[in-house]
């Protein structure tokens, strides 16, 4: 199976920063890499997929990068509605595996 | 606009099973594969499966193979997951998405394994 490790798996920021979270993957998986939010008591929210490509209606403020085995979740300048928790998932192959999650707080 | 959604919260006793289901609109149900996913109280989200509702064919996650089961009913739109042997680290909640990238999220269902 391929583990994705995830970090940092919590983060306290302000709003305005610019914060970076990031996945690496225990083998190449491509580009095949999602980023999802997700608030308490709600099922996750695509934000990226495939590594860089912004999901329709999710704020330019959020980008991707990376291939191979390491990638990137930034968000430029935070916004109040972004305190949530951040995961990514390989679709690579099966089983499919999600990183353990990064909660981001408010400092 | 696509929807997916989940049956109501269920409480089980340990050994005992649960089946949830996800009622799909929006789309050409046969075009799209669905996965379950579920999140257990303040962890982490984990795969636990894929179904082709065209064909039928099914992917499974390996630590769940035996006691997890996932259907289709293409009359209905509805997928089904069936989970046997019921476990108190079982306790979580089940989504269903559909595969494109995970773009569409059911709901959430909240299954309880407790004696």
């Amino acid at each position: 199976d391929i583990q994705m490790t995830q970090s940092p798996s919590s983060l306290s920021a302000s709003v305005g920063d610019r914060v970076t979270i990031t996945c690496r993957a225990s083998q190449s998986i491509s580009s095949y890499l999602n980023w999802y939010q997700q608030k308490p008591g709600k099922a996750p929210k695509l934000l990226i997929y495939t590594a860089s490509s912004l999901q329709s209606g999710v704020p330019s403020r959020f980008s991707g990068g990376g291939s191979g085995t390491d990638f990137t979740l930034t968000i430029s300048s935070l916004q109040p509605e972004d305190f949530a928790t951040y995961s990514c998932l390989q679709t690579y192959s099966t089983p499919q595996t999600f990183g353990q999650g990064t909660k981001l707080e408010i400092k | 606009q696509v929807q997916l959604v989940q049956s109501g919260p269920e409480v089980k006793k340990p050994g005992a099973s649960v089946k949830v289901s996800c009622k799909a609109s929006g789309y050409t149900f046969t075009s799209r594969g669905i996965s379950w996913v579920r999140q257990a109280p303040g962890q982490g989200l984990e795969w636990m499966g894929w179904i082709n509702p065209y064909n039928g064919n099914t992917l499974y996650a390996q630590k769940l193979q035996g006691r997890v089961t996932m259907t289709t009913d293409t009359s209905t739109r509805t997928a089904y997951m069936e989970l046997r042997s019921l476990r108190s680290d079982d306790t979580a909640v089940y989504f269903c998405a559909r595969d494109d990238f995970y773009t569409y999220w059911g709901q959430g269902t909240l299954v309880t394994v407790s004696s």
